[in-house]
């Protein structure tokens, strides 16, 4: 069975800085997608970022951008010029096999301060 | 934007009660889930709809939860009876190939008492 491992329960950054978010995965699958979901106080879980395992360059989008290390199971998320609106429980998630296979991990919660 | 509906946002109902939850994925979206998440946990997964089609429910308990998306489109999730332990958010995701990145609705938060 697939497991998703986050061992941050809880982060907190100042704003304007950067902070990154572990995630580590277990697998015996070679085709994969693994995500990242950002789940703020109150409202609804979207995604942040996505990445292929197949492809070897880390994804990037604005100031989320993602260090994938296939060969580790290491999947952690970078956010630069942290904002106030980036607060917010964030969930790394493992997928294979066509839309089947969901796992989230169990969340880091991530405070930013001003 | 298109969006996930969920109804209601909010159900308190007493242990040994149904209760039920429904959605309405983004149009055009095969792929259905229904999650249980804990207050300070992940989203787990109960069922997962591809049209009308069960093709994961290996962790739903199945003798108090079903689930059913009759023609493809929405889907209603019930519990009966429910526990006090079934208190938690039910979120619906729709997701469409081949990226299968997963679109969130608000969720129902339930209360059982």
């Amino acid at each position: 069975a697939q497991t998703v491992t986050q061992s941050q329960p809880e982060m907190s950054v100042q704003e304007a800085e950067t902070v990154t978010l572990s995630c580590t995965y277990d697998t015996s699958e070679n085709n994969y997608y693994l995500f990242w979901y950002k789940q703020p106080p109150s409202r609804q879980m979207i995604l942040v970022i996505r990445q292929e395992a197949y492809k070897q360059q880390n994804a990037t989008e604005n100031r989320f951008s993602v260090n994938f290390q296939k060969a580790a199971k290491s999947f952690s998320l970078k956010i630069s010029d942290s904002q106030l609106g980036d607060t917010a429980m964030y969930f790394c998630a493992f997928m294979y096999n066509y839309g089947q296979n969901f796992v989230f991990g169990p969340g880091t919660r991530l405070s930013v301060l001003p | 934007e298109a969006e996930v509906a969920q109804s209601p946002r909010y159900k308190i109902t007493e242990k040994s009660q149904a209760v039920a939850f429904w959605c309405d994925p983004i149009s055009g979206h095969a792929t259905l889930y229904w999650y249980r998440q804990i207050l300070g946990q992940g989203p787990e997964l109960l069922v997962q709809f591809q049209d009308e089609s069960v093709v994961d429910d290996s962790q739903l308990p199945k003798d108090r939860f079903s689930a059913e998306r009759l023609k493809g489109v929405d889907s209603t999730l019930k519990i009966q009876p429910a526990e006090l332990g079934d208190s938690a958010m039910y979120l619906c995701a729709s997701a469409v190939s081949p990226t299968y990145e997963q679109y969130f609705g608000p969720g129902t938060r339930l209360t059982v008492t």
